[in-house]
């Protein structure tokens, strides 16, 4: 495809539950991003892979999150025991590594935990 | 404090007018300065980058960056019912970490 595509586009959940959303970037980008939107406010910064490696893990919020990109290419960002204060949009975006200010955002997954 | 602040709106104008939609930062080593577009429901969408202090215009579109003061702005001339969405200011330092302002909402009546 020609943008960031992202599955699921929303996901409802149970407290306690584990859920995966998947980032599928453009192609040839290098760079790969993980963003959490919540209502009314701006993307916050979660993870950011250079390659299969992950170069920023600072923004993750605490050990229940967790993210890969073994390929190079996809990534999944995974949560565990899922809460409440979990819901939110979770925007992947990707970029090339030389242009420094471009981010393509996909639609993001919007997750729901009830 | 955060590192990005932006005013939330929502700002409601009159189709034709124009509009001005500004950030202020408080870390000086931001170098790259941005501002994305955003549909609800949408991701947000890249509109203006600029490096330096200074105007650039695109279009209807003018970023205006002032690293002395920390501020940058946005202006969007003959604003269209088209152009109602959330505005994100965004920035970052030489590495490849992008922090965003919270969004102002903008609403363009026909």
């Amino acid at each position: 495809g020609a943008g960031v595509s992202q599955t699921p586009s929303n996901k409802v959940t149970e407290k306690g539950k584990y859920v995966e959303l998947r980032c599928d970037p453009i192609s040839g980008h290098t760079a790969l991003y993980w963003y959490r939107q919540s209502l009314g406010q701006g993307p916050e910064f979660l993870i950011y892979f250079q390659g299969t490696g992950a170069a920023d893990d600072s923004g993750l919020p605490n050990d229940r999150f967790f993210a890969v990109r073994p390929e190079g290419s996809v990534s999944t960002l995974k949560i565990q025991r899922t809460e409440r204060g979990d819901s939110a949009v979770y925007l992947c975006a990707s970029s090339l590594i030389r242009d420094g200010g471009e981010l393509f955002f996909g639609e993001g997954s919007r997750l729901t935990v009830l | 404090q955060k590192e990005v602040e932006q005013d939330p709106g929502p700002l409601s104008v009159p189709e034709g007018a124009i509009v001005s939609l500004n950030c202020t930062y408080s870390n000086s080593a931001f170098q790259y300065f941005m501002w994305y577009r955003q549909y609800s429901r949408k991701g947000p969408e890249l509109l203006m980058y600029t490096y330096s202090s200074g105007n650039k215009e695109d279009g209807r579109f003018t970023a205006q960056v002032d690293k002395s003061s920390k501020y940058i702005s946005l202006f969007i001339r003959d604003s269209q019912p088209s152009d109602s969405a959330t505005y994100l200011c965004a920035m970052k330092e030489d590495f490849n970490k992008f922090y965003f302002g919270s969004g102002t909402k903008l609403n363009v009546k026909p």
